[in-house]
């Protein structure tokens, strides 16, 4: 099974600053035929299932504020809040799904400084 | 937009099936692009992929090992639906369940259901 590995467990930022998660799986997640990154982010509030905000690494999901930005390649990706929202406190998922099991990260637990 | 909207009980004895059923809205279950996921939620393990069901000119399922031999998924035509049963629960079992659809990520997620086993 890929292992995905967040960073840090928990993140407190200032609102309008950035916030950076970091996400390590145990293998590759690039698919080498089509040159694309298997790995999704998805934001978590209390008591909602989880909403997707980016997908193939560094696709903004439609809706989702330009702020949300993802990036990285291989076994290494970040997500990326660039200016920090009240509304974006939340717990931060990654996943891959380059083959089954389609493994989560553990989370990260963003708060407001 | 696909909406998916679970079904289902909140309690279930030890030893007996756990039983979920997900409709879908805007999307058929027989789609040649998406696949079907079931993914559960607890405090201590987080976000754990169950399974999936879907079809490309045939059905496929793919399982997680750890519940392989107590699972199944399984896809109703008829109703545009899928399901969810889970054999043999202990407490081990009690998480929130929710269903979800595949396309690259998962864009669509049920409202989750709260599945708690005791006697």
């Amino acid at each position: 099974d890929i292992v995905m590995t967040q960073s840090p467990d928990s993140l407190a930022v200032s609102l309008g600053e950035r916030a950076t998660i970091n996400c390590k799986s145990s293998q590759s997640v690039l698919y080498s035929s089509n040159n694309k990154n298997y790995l999704a982010w998805y934001q978590q509030k209390p008591g909602q299932p989880p909403k997707l905000l980016i997908y193939w690494a560094s696709t903004r999901e439609s809706g989702v504020p330009d702020r949300f930005s993802g990036s990285g390649s291989g076994t290494d990706f970040t997500l990326t809040i660039s200016s920090l929202q009240a509304e974006d406190v939340a717990v931060y998922y990654c996943q891959h799904y380059y083959n089954p099991p389609y493994t989560f990260g553990q989370g990260t637990k963003l708060e407001i400084k | 937009q696909v909406q998916l909207q679970q079904s289902g009980p909140g309690l279930v004895k030890p030893s007996q099936t756990l039983s979920l059923t997900c409709a879908i809205y805007g999307d058929s279950v027989s789609s040649n692009s998406a696949a079907w996921n079931w993914i559960r939620q607890t405090p201590s393990r987080g976000l754990q992929w169950l399974g999936r069901t879907y079809y490309r000119s045939k059905w496929y399922n793919d399982y997680a090992v750890s519940v392989k031999s107590r699972i199944s998924i399984n896809p109703d035509t008829s109703k545009n639906q899928f399901s969810l049963q889970l054999n043999s629960v202990t407490p081990e079992d009690t998480a929130v369940y929710y269903c979800a659809r595949q396309e690259g990520g998962y864009k669509s997620w049920g409202q989750g259901t709260l599945v708690t086993v005791s006697s």
